[in-house]
């Protein structure tokens, strides 16, 4: 595969449940991202990971806890959501922190009951 | 800081006819500029991007747009578009420095009918 994998490509959880996203890239990239895409808003900056260490949260809630084992890997670990999470959780790499262009990956529909 | 304005939430068109996609942004630095496009139940994919050089800068698929540096802007056109071009349409900046993250308008909602 190429580019940016992500999956699962939709998710139904529970308030209570824990589920985890994970996202791939295939590109050679040493930083990677987490948006949140909420209807009407813009796209949300979560996290930014440089060579596997987090290097920003954007006063993300703790129900949201990420993890990047190496440079081609990320999850998003969720638990205990909120109904007002449901949203398009999309990951992105580049080059290098700050580097551009970021490519996407398509993105995890979640939606919490 | 830096912020991208997209006046039009929304912008529907006859297939055939010309469109252009505002993007206004704000920035006391040197940025780069992208469009991204995503399509329904999608995710972004690059469209274009102004880096440097020629500040008018063209896609595959037919769009262009230009870096306007003494109106910041960065307006995307299509002289005839597609029902396939049905989508939504994102413009962001960068300063493309160390800590520079991508900062995105809230998107043009492109719908072309027949």
């Amino acid at each position: 595969e190429t580019g940016v994998t992500q999956t699962p490509r939709h998710l139904v959880m529970g308030m209570t449940n824990k589920k985890s996203l994970k996202c791939e890239q295939h590109l050679g990239h040493n930083a990677m991202y987490w948006y949140k895409q909420s209807a009407k808003k813009p796209l949300e900056l979560m996290f930014v990971y440089s060579l596997e260490e987090r290097v920003e949260n954007n006063s993300v809630p703790s129900r949201f806890s990420p993890e990047c084992p190496n440079s081609s890997h990320l999850f998003l670990h969720l638990h205990t959501l909120q109904p007002e999470d449901s949203a398009l959780y999309l990951c992105a790499s580049s080059q290098v922190r700050g580097g551009v262009p970021q490519y996407f990956g398509p993105g995890t529909r979640l939606t919490v009951l | 800081a830096q912020s991208v304005t997209q006046l039009d939430s929304q912008v529907p068109v006859f297939e055939e006819a010309p469109v252009e996609l505002r993007c206004n942004y704000s920035s006391s630095v040197s940025v780069y500029l992208f469009w991204y496009v995503q399509y329904p139940n999608q995710g972004l994919q690059l469209l274009l991007k102004y880096l440097s050089g020629s500040t008018l800068v063209e896609s595959i698929n037919g769009f262009e747009a230009e870096f306007n540096k003494s109106q910041t802007s960065f307006h995307l056109r299509k002289p005839s578009v597609h029902i396939s071009d049905t989508a939504e349409y994102f413009c962001a900046v960068s300063d493309g420095g160390s800590q520079g993250n991508l900062i995105f308008g809230k998107g043009t909602k492109l719908s072309v009918k027949p």
